[in-house]
């Protein structure tokens, strides 16, 4: 079965400060990787995927995630946070199923 | 991407009721799902639901307590039924993308609180 731990429940940063959020997976084959984003009172939207190819991959808004198959990690990073990401950010996988998510963290940016 | 609505937005119900959920999508999609979010924990999937056969549910989750409806391609209802406190949740459903292990689209969920 698979299984995503994300393993920051809340992190809080200041503007400017960079960010990476931590997501393992666990599955024994071919995965594709997601991370969603869901800022407060919105829907749940996609930041970024992983399918194949370049295992760096950029979302939108400035942020990226590497996939590391060596190590199931699919981290999500930001060079330079802004108040306007603060929000709840799900890691999320699927190999032959629907998506399975981690518990998600929760983003606070203060001033 | 496709654009889904759902109603009611929030409910606040009383224990031993039933809440149906409806979710509506602007185009036709084969496979529809029903994810449940408990406060503080992750998305976990209900069922999946196809038009035209009965839906699929994972571990944990019974057709008598959240039985589907799917009768055409843009349209599906949950319903909780017999509800408790321990069903106080977000609900959300979503289609994907071409196949099941592509990018989905959520809806914007329904806060259910049960008294």
């Amino acid at each position: 079965a698979q299984s995503v731990s994300q393993h920051n429940h809340h992190v809080i940063l200041s503007e400017a400060a960079s960010l990476e959020l931590g997501c393992n997976y666990s599955y024994g084959g071919t995965v594709n990787l997601f991370w969603y984003v869901q800022y407060p009172g919105q829907h749940l939207q996609l930041l970024l995927k992983y399918f194949s190819g370049d295992p760096l991959v950029k979302g939108i808004k400035g942020f990226e995630a590497e996939f590391i198959k060596s190590k199931f990690s699919f981290n999500l990073r930001k060079p330079s946070v802004q108040w306007s990401d603060t929000a709840e950010y799900f890691c999320a996988v699927s190999g032959n199923t629907p998506l399975v998510f981690g518990k998600g963290t929760r983003l606070s940016v203060i001033a | 991407s496709a654009v889904i609505s759902q109603k009611p937005s929030r409910d606040i119900c009383q224990r031993g009721t039933s809440l149906t959920i409806q979710c509506q999508v602007d185009s036709q999609v084969t496979m529809m799902f029903w994810y449940r979010q408990q406060p503080g924990q992750s998305l976990t999937l209900i069922a999946t639901a196809n038009q035209g056969s009965e839906a699929t549910y994972e571990s944990g989750f019974v057709i008598d307590k959240f039985p589907i409806s799917r009768p055409n391609l843009t349209f599906s209802t949950l319903t909780v039924s017999n509800m408790s406190p321990e069903d106080s949740s977000i609900y959300l459903c979503s289609v994907p993308g071409s196949r099941i292990t592509d990018t989905q689209y959520f809806g914007p969920g329904t806060r259910l609180t049960v008294l």
